[in-house]
């Protein structure tokens, strides 16, 4: 299993573009890097996901180098409302391989006015 | 458009007592089903999941135990609770043929054992 490491906090103010980045040196090469934004109080909430390069999407965009060990979920312009804990996951695609989904701590994106 | 249900919202329990949580998901059939428990301040904790009535899969020893009676039913369950159990408990469902990467989740139902 791919482990994952994020950095546990970060603070941004409002307007600024934020990068967070995940590492996850032993991504086997059928894993994708999928991100979730959680709120207090309320289940996790897909934001994206990709294999390689870049991919983006209305909410945030996803880099990823061409080693794919690492990868940086970056959001444009935060706003206070996008204060969340953000989940980094390293898995397959697989129907059968619920098991292989791990959430670790993720890391707390505090937004500041 | 799918919408997932979880309920009670809220709980509070003496050790000791029986547990039953339900789960359902509207406007998709024939769902991959998961049962996670997230502790304060930690993150997710995969229990339970199923790809079809009757079929489950435990990820963690535990004294809880998940049932799916119906298509887009899940239920967890346990005899005596511990004050380990404490937490919130989050129920998701993906595509059966989407794979597991993007799932759905319900409101939650925080758990508290006394």
């Amino acid at each position: 299993l791919a482990k994952t490491t994020q950095p546990i906090s970060m603070d941004s103010y409002e307007g600024q573009e934020v990068n967070i980045t995940c590492s996850h040196n032993n991504i086997a090469t059928n894993d994708y890097i999928t991100w979730y934004q959680q709120f207090p109080s309320q289940g996790p909430r897909f934001i994206i996901q990709g294999y390689k390069t870049k991919v983006t999407n209305e909410v945030a965009s996803l880099f990823i180098p061409a080693d794919r060990k690492s990868s940086t979920l970056s959001l444009p312009r935060v706003s206070l409302s996008d204060t969340a804990v953000y989940y980094c996951l390293v898995g397959p695609i697989s129907s059968g391989s619920a098991r292989q989904l791990t959430f670790g701590s993720g890391t707390q994106l505090t937004v500041l006015p | 458009s799918q919408t997932i249900h979880q309920w009670p919202a809220t709980l509070v329990q003496p050790v000791g007592s029986p547990l039953s949580l339900e789960c359902t998901v509207e406007g998709t059939s024939n769902p991959n089903l998961y049962w996670y428990r997230q502790a304060a301040g930690r993150g997710l904790q995969l229990l339970f999941y199923s790809v079809g009535i009757g079929q489950i899969s435990s990820e963690v020893p535990q004294n809880l135990s998940a049932s799916r009676p119906q298509d887009r039913q899940f239920i967890l369950s346990s005899k005596k609770l511990l004050l380990s159990d404490s937490g919130f408990y989050l129920c998701a469902w993906s595509p059966r043929t989407g794979g597991w990467n993007e799932q759905f989740f319900g409101p939650g139902t925080r758990l508290t054992v006394l």
